[in-house]
């Protein structure tokens, strides 16, 4: 079966720099999250997309900017990078198209970036 | 707010041996949605189970074994007869009906063989 791709998978920038992460959901689902996991942490909720409009914020920095296209693929811009933007950064998508809610969320395999 | 708690940050046991992972959650919500996910060392995030708020029903797979009670708050889980490639983080999670997960600590379990 099909499931969320990422790209690039490993990234390396420098301070102050940007960076563009990609993410293809699961066919025919319409929700997209963005989660950022820091070293020997759990994933921390940055924001998420629904029908290509924003639907819900987490603790994104202002620096971090995100948006879903006609295609339903999301890209995560980051701009200024800083040290602690280094991270494993996950996208997952689900569908809401079923009566019950909740629908669990396939994550992709995650984008390690290192910013030095 | 919402909160999961996973108050065992590391557990080692030998192969064969059964693991129970603790997971405690804090919500005012009625409606709410549990989740277990498994990252091995390669780091991806592995969806295990889902639970909705109103069913309480236990579940069995393979292995793998959750219990949900309510009146406790808990969602632990169960791994029968552990093997090596057990071995990863698990995270236990919330969501509500925003769908966002809010994830516990996540708890380390080594299988030694």
């Amino acid at each position: 079966a099909a499931g969320v791709i990422q790209s690039p998978r490993h990234l390396i920038k420098e301070k102050r720099e940007t960076a563009t992460l990609k993410c293809y959901p699961i066919p025919r689902h319409d929700t997209v999250y963005w989660y950022q996991q820091g070293p020997g942490q759990d994933p921390q909720f940055l924001i998420s997309f629904y029908e290509k409009m924003q639907s819900d914020k987490g603790s994104i920095p202002d620096r971090f900017s995100a948006q879903q296209f006609s295609d339903y693929h999301s890209e995560l811009n980051m701009s200024s990078l800083e040290l602690g933007d280094s991270a494993l950064y996950f996208c997952a998508s689900s569908g809401r198209t079923k009566l019950a809610g909740g629908w669990e969320q396939y994550f992709g395999p995650g984008t390690r970036l290192t910013v030095t | 707010a919402q909160k999961v708690t996973q108050a065992q940050t590391e557990i080692s046991v030998v192969e064969k041996e059964d693991v129970t992972l603790d997971c405690v959650y804090e919500t005012r919500d009625t409606t709410y949605y549990l989740f277990w996910y498994k990252q091995p060392p390669s780091g991806e995030l592995v969806f295990l189970i889902r639970r909705n708020s109103f069913d309480e029903q236990n579940e069995i797979s393979g292995r793998y074994s959750w219990n949900f009670q309510k009146s406790t708050s808990s969602f632990n889980f169960t791994i029968t007869a552990s093997q090596v490639v057990d071995s990863a983080v698990y995270f236990c999670a919330l969501s509500l009906y925003d769908y966002k997960l809010s994830f516990g600590a996540g708890t380390t379990v080594t299988v030694r063989a």
